[in-house]
Order: C-alpha cells, then sequence, then structure tokens
C-alpha cells in the first residue's frame, strides 16, 4: 500500500473548517484514500473514503486532487469534540485482499475555543 | 450496544506470564483484525481472520503472539511469556467484508511490568 505523508500537528478555532492535508503522490489506480480519526483512549473511527470524486457525508467532506497524489480532509465546522488524530490511508478496496489498515503517524489536530 | 468490545479493558501482567485478551466483534462480520499500538504511534497490524481462517499473520512479531476465531465470531489474542516490550494497547475491528470500513473496540491496555 502507498505511503502517506501528514503533518504532525494543526489548531482550528472551534467553529472554524478544519483542513487536513494529505500527501500520497505514490498512489496507485486502484487504491482507495481513507481517512480515520482516534480520539484519546479510543480505537479508531472512520470517517469518509473516497476514489477519485469528491465525497461528502454528515462527517466531513474529501476533495482529491485531479492527479490524485494529494487529498484534503474538511471538517465544515469544528467542534471541541474534533480534537484527535486523523489517520490518511490508502488501500486497495476489495475482498480479495486482507484489507489490513497501514497507519502512519497522523495529525494531531487540536481545536481551541 | 452493537459495537465491537474488548475485555479486559485494562491488564496488568508480570513479565513471564500469559495473558488471553478477548474480542466480540459486531455480529455477522466476516473480518476481523487484531492492530497493537504502542503509546504515541499509530497502530500497526497484527493478524485477520475471515470468519474463522486465519488468512494473515505477518504483522505477528513473534511466536509467543497467538490468535484464534474458532467459531467465527469472538476472537482471543494470546501472549505468552509477557514481555516489556508488550506493553501496548490491543485494538480489536471488524467489518463486514475484507474491504469494507473497519468498526474498532476501545482496546485493551496491557502493561507488562
Amino acid at each position: 500500500d502507498a505511503k502517506t505523508t501528514q503533518p504532525p500537528s494543526m489548531d482550528c478555532a472551534e467553529g472554524r473548517a478544519a483542513n487536513l492535508p494529505c500527501n500520497h503522490s505514490t498512489i496507485s489506480g486502484n487504491e482507495y484514500v481513507y481517512w480515520y480519526r482516534q480520539i484519546h483512549s479510543q480505537g479508531p473511527q472512520y470517517i469518509i473514503h473516497g476514489l477519485k470524486n469528491n465525497e461528502t457525508n454528515e462527517m466531513a467532506s474529501l476533495i482529491i486532487t485531479e492527479d490524485r497524489k494529494s487529498s484534503t480532509l474538511i471538517l465544515p465546522h469544528a467542534t471541541l469534540r474534533d480534537t484527535a488524530v486523523y489517520y490518511c490511508i490508502v488501500r486497495v478496496k476489495t475482498s480479495s485482499n486482507t484489507g489490513k489498515l497501514i497507519f502512519g503517524q497522523g495529525t494531531t489536530l487540536q481545536v481551541k475555543p | 450496544g452493537a459495537g465491537v468490545s474488548q475485555s479486559p479493558r485494562y491488564k496488568v501482567a508480570k513479565r513471564g506470564q500469559d495473558v488471553a485478551l478477548r474480542c466480540d466483534p459486531i455480529s455477522g462480520h466476516v473480518s476481523l483484525f487484531w492492530y497493537q499500538q504502542a503509546l504515541g504511534q499509530g497502530p500497526e497490524f497484527l493478524t485477520y481472520f475471515q470468519n474463522e481462517a486465519q488468512l494473515d499473520k505477518s504483522g505477528l512479531p513473534s511466536d509467543r503472539f497467538f490468535a484464534e476465531r474458532p467459531e467465527g465470531s469472538v476472537s482471543t489474542l494470546k501472549i505468552q511469556r509477557t514481555q516489556q516490550e508488550d506493553s501496548a494497547v490491543y485494538l480489536c475491528a471488524s467489518s463486514l467484508a475484507a474491504g469494507n470500513e473497519q468498526f474498532f473496540g476501545p482496546g485493551t491496555r496491557l502493561t507488562v511490568l
């Protein structure tokens, strides 16, 4: 699976949009971009995933560049409860492989009042 | 609740003791994963089950680590002769199938003295 690069930490003001970048310059054509987050002392939580089109759900939006070498997770109105480590992961989404997730160091997002 | 549960939540073991960690996945989920998370690091894959079959154990760090899922539901991760370097949070995750989003349990924090 392709390696991802994320900034180690970011701050965001409560109520503002949080934009978390991820570089995945070696991504293959059949690899999806996944985002998970881990709030302190909890297990990781799935947020969103996409292949090449932008995606939106009730939690966040995912913007993937046209060349697919980078993406941005957007939390439109960050709250204090969004303070967590955010992981960007790329992997093949098929039933023929294990589907294991390879986590990097992630970005620690601190939402401040 | 219908989430992934793990027990115990905390375990303290003396060096050399054997421990057993339990995971109850979401009912009906075919795929089950174990991850190890050292302090300050992202989770690292240990092993994967599809129903009762252990299809990938490439992440198990030594032959002291053993996992089973005999009836394709509950899984147990066993660590024999624990060492201090085994101290970590052990996370279990399940998914409907290998390529689907994974739902994580809260983890078991193991401390080896």
